[in-house]
């Protein structure tokens, strides 16, 4: 899998969207963009993927560049519940190529400050 | 609903000693995972499975090993405890079927302390 590179933190004011960039320049073809986020303590959560095209569900906005080089997860309106540590990590989705080594980089710890 | 656990959630060992951390989903998922997190560290793989019978090393497996007999269950077993396997552990899994998200489920961890 491809490797990805985050900032190491960023922080956010309550209420206004958070951005999120992640660099992934090596990704294949048949690679998927994965957002997973961990609160404190907790197993890391699922929030959106992409393959090509822009996402977005209930959580949060996944915006992927044309040459699919780098992406940006967007949370529109951030809460303090959204203070966690963010994983960008890309990954073949389906058949078995999808159990190979999904490696997990140290994310963006986000800060929402009141 | 079906879901992924493991057990023990906390377990305090001696350096030397045979652990064995379990983890059970009942998705029938055939992809399974574990991962340790130390601070200043993200998730590392130690072990990966694609289905029974079937296990792979991660990142960081020396002093661990897995075995998979059913698809439900992946336990994680340190051999010989050391100080520096002293860590959160997670197991994940996921389905490699044509037509899914593909996404992990993780468990809710297991902190392991090697005194």
């Amino acid at each position: 899998d491809a490797k990805t590179t985050q900032p190491p933190s960023m922080d956010c004011a309550e209420g206004r969207a958070a951005n999120l960039p992640c660099n992934h320049s090596t990704i294949s073809g048949n690679e998927y963009v994965y957002w997973y986020r961990q609160i404190h303590s907790q197993g890391p959560q699922y929030i959106i993927h992409g393959l090509k095209n822009n996402e977005t569900n209930e959580m949060a906005s996944l915006i992927i560049t044309e040459d699919r080089k780098s992406s940006t997860l967007i949370l529109p309106h951030a809460t303090l519940r959204d203070t966690a540590v963010y994983y960008c990590i890309v990954r073949v989705a389906t058949g078995l190529s999808s159990a190979s080594k999904i490696i997990f980089g140290s994310g963006t710890r986000l800060s929402i400050r009141p | 609903d079906a879901e992924i656990t493991q057990s023990p959630r906390h377990k305090i060992t001696e350096t030397g000693r045979q652990v064995t951390l379990a983890c059970h989903q009942t998705w029938n998922h055939n992809n399974m995972f574990w991962y340790r997190q130390d601070l200043g560290h993200g998730l590392r793989l130690i072990h990966y499975s694609y289905g029974v019978q079937d296990t792979n090393k991660g990142e960081v497996s020396d002093g661990y090993s897995v075995s998979r007999s059913n698809t439900e269950d992946l336990p994680l077993t340190l051999e010989s405890a050391a100080s520096s396997q002293t860590s959160v552990y997670f197991c994940a899994s996921s389905e490699h079927a044509t037509s899914n998200t593909g996404e992990l489920f993780f468990g809710e961890g297991s902190r392991l302390t090697v005194l």
